[in-house]
């Protein structure tokens, strides 16, 4: 079946540094990929979508500037969170969408900031 | 744009027993309707989908139907096992090139052994 690859599984930064999350599709092209955010006991919240080659789209209130996001293949995108607060603290999950129009989510990083 | 509610937020059942969760949608548009199981710290993982051209769709102990009029979907579970613990989330959406999921606000079920 279609696996999806998200690293790391959890990191704990720095308040000010940057941390760059991998999205991984392994077995599938993924024609479109997913960035989320989740908050405790919360759903899913969507940040962006990102297309292979083409710039992301952000959803309304998400800082472009300070999520960056890269689609550069069909099989990998990231997100770069920029000068983390602790406030950014949080679950981001990205998933990937295949030809059958299928999402499948990565495992979620865990991002803590201190 | 669409709107998903799910019902109930927490569910607890005695092992063996069934699972209902419900969802609503707005958008008449919608015709993809998947379900998503959460452990803890652990991304969703699809479990069934459903598309707007059938009504029903079942594997092994898991069923979702669907009602375009209504524009409600269900899950159920049937023989519950403890292992079935987890959050489901409901989704919609208009299958066609890079729409989003819509997500429902997750129904916590217990399974009690």
């Amino acid at each position: 079946g279609a696996v999806v690859s998200q690293h790391p599984s959890w990191v704990i930064c720095k308040s000010g540094t940057s941390v760059k999350i991998e999205c991984r599709s392994l077995d599938f092209q993924a024609t479109t990929m997913f960035w989320y955010r989740q908050f405790p006991k919360q759903s899913l919240m969507l940040m962006a979508t990102s297309n292979e080659g083409s710039k992301a789209t952000y959803e309304q209130g998400v800082e472009k500037d300070k999520f960056l996001i890269n689609h550069a293949s069909l099989t990998l995108s990231t997100l770069t969170v920029t000068s983390a607060h602790p406030e950014d603290s949080s679950f981001y999950i990205c998933s990937a969408r295949g030809r059958q129009g299928v999402d499948t989510f990565g495992s979620g990083t865990r991002l803590t900031v201190v | 744009g669409e709107n998903v509610e799910q019902h109930p937020s927490t569910l607890s059942v005695q092992e063996g027993d069934s699972a209902v969760i419900k969802c609503t949608y707005s958008d008449s548009a919608s015709n993809y309707f998947p379900w998503y199981k959460q452990e803890l710290g652990k991304g969703p993982q699809l479990i069934i989908d459903i598309r707007s051209n059938v009504g029903e769709k079942k594997d092994q102990r898991i069923a979702v139907t669907l009602n375009k009029t209504a524009k409600h979907f269900s899950l159920h579970i049937t023989e519950t096992q403890p292992e079935d613990s987890a959050v489901y989330f409901c989704a919609a959406s208009i299958e066609t090139g890079a729409n989003n999921l819509f997500f429902g606000t997750g129904t916590r079920l217990t399974v009690i052994p």
